[in-house]
């Protein structure tokens, strides 16, 4: 069984400032993908920033980065220069290479202020 | 990137009747499709997987009798609610993938409210 937590329901930023929303996982994949992704009003989800769990390195998009921490089963979501259009829910999402199946979080609202 | 289209993306229906919502991968070959269902302001549960020409693994506590899914081809799969009642309304996501990329494509989504 793998299940995703994320134990921020609601996060608000201002404008401009930078924000971490915060994942944990567990796993009995030794192979799996990490995942980020968005979704807002409009329900469509889309995604954000994509880890390969045997990559050391932390993925990069843009403004968006993750900080993965495999022995800590963590993965957060920073994001910089925060913008009005960034305000959503965020899924944590992680897809284990032996089930193939992908498991979400319960999500993150959030909010960007003005 | 690549694209996948629900259809319809609204539909009311009466009680006891059934329901067809269509997922297209638009661009792509989809070996393998998934449905999910959202109840508002919650994540995303897992109700199938569907490879195309064999018979939709289901997850547990889903009816399989009630959520029909069809995988007739490597763009199309339907999932079908059968005999509707108020509490199947949600919002149905299909995705797909093909191969083993570690990407799914999320398709727009379908509102369902059974009167």
């Amino acid at each position: 069984a793998q299940t995703v937590t994320q134990s921020q329901p609601e996060m608000s930023v201002q404008e401009a400032e930078t924000v971490t929303l915060s994942c944990t996982y567990d796993t009995s994949e030794s192979d799996y993908y990490l995942f980020w992704y968005k979704q807002p009003p409009s329900r469509q989800m889309i995604l954000v920033i994509r880890q390969e769990a045997y990559k050391q390195q932390n993925a990069t998009e843009n403004r968006f980065s993750v900080n993965f921490q495999k022995a800590a089963k963590s993965f957060s979501l920073k994001i910089s220069d925060s913008q009005l259009g960034d305000a959503a829910m965020y899924f944590c999402a992680l897809l284990g290479f032996g089930n193939e199946k992908l498991t979400f979080g319960t999500g993150t609202r959030l909010t960007i202020i003005p | 990137g690549a694209v996948v289209s629900q259809h319809p993306s609204w539909v009311i229906c009466k009680s006891g009747t059934s329901v067809k919502i269509e997922c297209r991968s638009l661009d792509f070959q989809a070996t393998t499709m998934f449905w999910y269902r959202q109840f508002p302001k919650q994540s995303l549960m897992l109700m199938a997987t569907s490879n195309e020409g064999s018979k939709a693994t289901y997850e547990q506590g889903v009816e399989k009798d009630k959520f029909l899914i069809n995988h007739a081809s490597l763009t199309l799969s339907t999932l079908t609610v059968t005999s509707a009642h108020p509490e199947d309304s949600s919002f149905y996501i299909c995705s797909a993938r093909t191969g083993f990329t570690g990407e799914l494509f999320f398709g727009e989504g379908s509102r369902l409210t059974v009167l």
